[in-house]
């Protein structure tokens, strides 16, 4: 079974420029997931899908970052303008749906954003 | 979501058993207790959850008190290749999924 795929990997831009993140979960998985990580910190999560609806974006800087999931299997994490506090991990993480249960998150490799 | 408390680092011989306490006292009685691990450069990695019972799987076990105010996560036989930073999270579902809180987790260091 392939793992979530997210790229790029890597990227490096200047501050106030924009930048987009791509993330494909694993197939039938109806949440996904987006989070930052901060260098030396835990995961902060950001926004929450399920399908192609916005479950929560309570904490997704909402001035500067969006995200979508038009077709309710790919996701796109854009930020405009970056500042250097936006360097940070991007994880994409996704999950199986169901009430009454837990389900354990799966997540990709990340893609390391810096900030100049 | 209830916080968590865990010791910021932990060594282990390699081998032994590895034991990671977690404190939850303010969970509430519809929130679990998951357990993840990231290992240097990844994305973490589920390893456990329970709600009220103690749990095991190929990865570990999962020791939560009667009050469900602590728990332990155990791995039986650590291995140079566990070393990472585990979190401990109690969380609950919100019927699409559920929503994680990391905090600053335990940097298990295993030792040859």
């Amino acid at each position: 079974e392939a793992g979530v795929a997210q790229s790029p990997r890597y990227k490096i831009i200047e501050k106030r420029q924009s930048v987009a993140f791509w993330c494909n979960p694993i197939s039938g998985h109806a949440t996904l997931y987006w989070y930052q990580q901060i260098l030396g910190q835990g995961p902060k999560l950001l926004i929450q899908f399920q399908n192609n609806g916005v479950v929560d974006d309570s904490q997704l800087p909402k001035d500067r970052f969006s995200a979508e999931r038009l077709k309710g299997v790919d996701s796109t994490l854009k930020i405009q303008p970056a500042k250097l506090e936006d360097s940070a991990v991007y994880l994409c993480a996704s999950s199986l749906v169901g009430r009454g249960r837990s389900y354990e998150q799966y997540f990709g490799p990340g893609t390391r954003l810096t900030v100049t | 979501d209830a916080k968590t408390t865990q010791p910021p680092s932990m060594d282990c011989a390699e081998g032994r058993a590895a034991n990671l306490p977690c404190n939850h006292s303010t969970i509430s009685g519809n929130e679990y207790v998951y357990w993840y691990r990231q290992i240097h450069s990844q994305g973490p990695q589920y390893i456990i959850h329970g709600l009220k019972n103690n749990e095991t799987n190929e990865m570990a076990s999962l020791i939560i008190t009667e009050d469900r105010k602590s728990s332990t996560l155990i791995l039986p036989h650590a291995t140079l290749r566990d070393t990472a930073v585990y979190y401990c999270i109690v969380a609950r579902d919100n019927n699409a999924g559920n929503m994680l809180t990391f905090g600053g987790g335990t940097r298990l260091m295993v030792k040859p």
